[in-house]
């Protein structure tokens, strides 16, 4: 039961345009999501976060969006840069606080072209 | 910032052997790590929540006796698959955080790419 589905397994886009990450949830209880970025052979390093009670975060070139009635989030990164290329993990939380158990989509490869 | 050691980076056994995965919190003390399993274009799944001091937690359809997890410190994890088989190869990750900090402070080790032969 895959509670968090990342459905596009690979995305590609000119560099300085935009590139949309899409993510989907069913829990209802996840509270607070996650954007992780991961290269080969490397553990997932932290990107941006948005709690339930925002609908928006942004940080810099990212900004994370989300849509709770949808059970829906995602991340726009502007302008693309070539050295965002990597795979995205989109992961939600039933809490923020430590210990909470993070649930992982299944990634999206995103390639910025030069 | 935080970081996590994980160690080997990459092993290759012969079925039927143990292999032990090592976790380390190098600049804090860790009460909790967390353990995954990643396999090719899929996600990382949790496969247990290791707590100092006490038995870790297994998710759901994860075998505790092949999967042994020590947390004997408060910086040091381990992750021991025991009589591994072919089906175990997969990439292995930790995760930690200082007590105290939110989810988006946790710090992931590198990786274990295990390979059974």
């Amino acid at each position: 039961d895959q509670q968090v589905k990342q459905n596009s397994p690979s995305l590609s886009v000119q560099e300085g345009r935009i590139s949309i990450l899409n993510c989907d949830y069913t829990n209802s209880m996840f509270d607070y999501f996650l954007w992780y970025k991961k290269y080969p052979a490397e553990g997932p390093t932290f990107l941006i976060s948005i709690s339930s009670i925002k609908d928006k975060n942004e940080d810099g070139r990212f900004t994370v969006f989300l849509n709770k009635s949808a059970k829906h989030l995602s991340l726009h990164i502007v302008p693309s840069q070539p050295g965002d290329s990597a795979v995205y993990f989109c992961a939600a939380s039933e809490g923020e606080t430590s210990g909470s158990r993070l649930t992982f989509g299944e990634g999206t490869q995103l390639t910025v072209n030069p | 910032g935080a970081v996590v050691s994980q160690h080997p980076s990459w092993v290759i056994c012969k079925s039927g052997t143990s292999v032990k995965i090592e976790c380390r919190s190098l600049d804090f003390q860790a009460t909790t790590m967390f353990w995954y399993r990643q396999f090719p274009k899929q996600s990382l799944m949790l496969m247990a929540t290791s707590n100092e001091g006490s038995k870790a937690t297994y998710e759901q359809g994860v075998e505790k006796d092949k999967f042994l997890i020590n947390h004997a410190s408060l910086t040091l994890s381990t992750l021991t698959v025991t009589s591994a088989h072919p089906e175990d190869s997969s990439f292995y990750i930790c995760s930690a955080t200082p007590p105290g900090r939110r989810v988006d402070g946790y710090t992931f080790g590198s990786g274990t790419r295990l390979t059974i032969v």
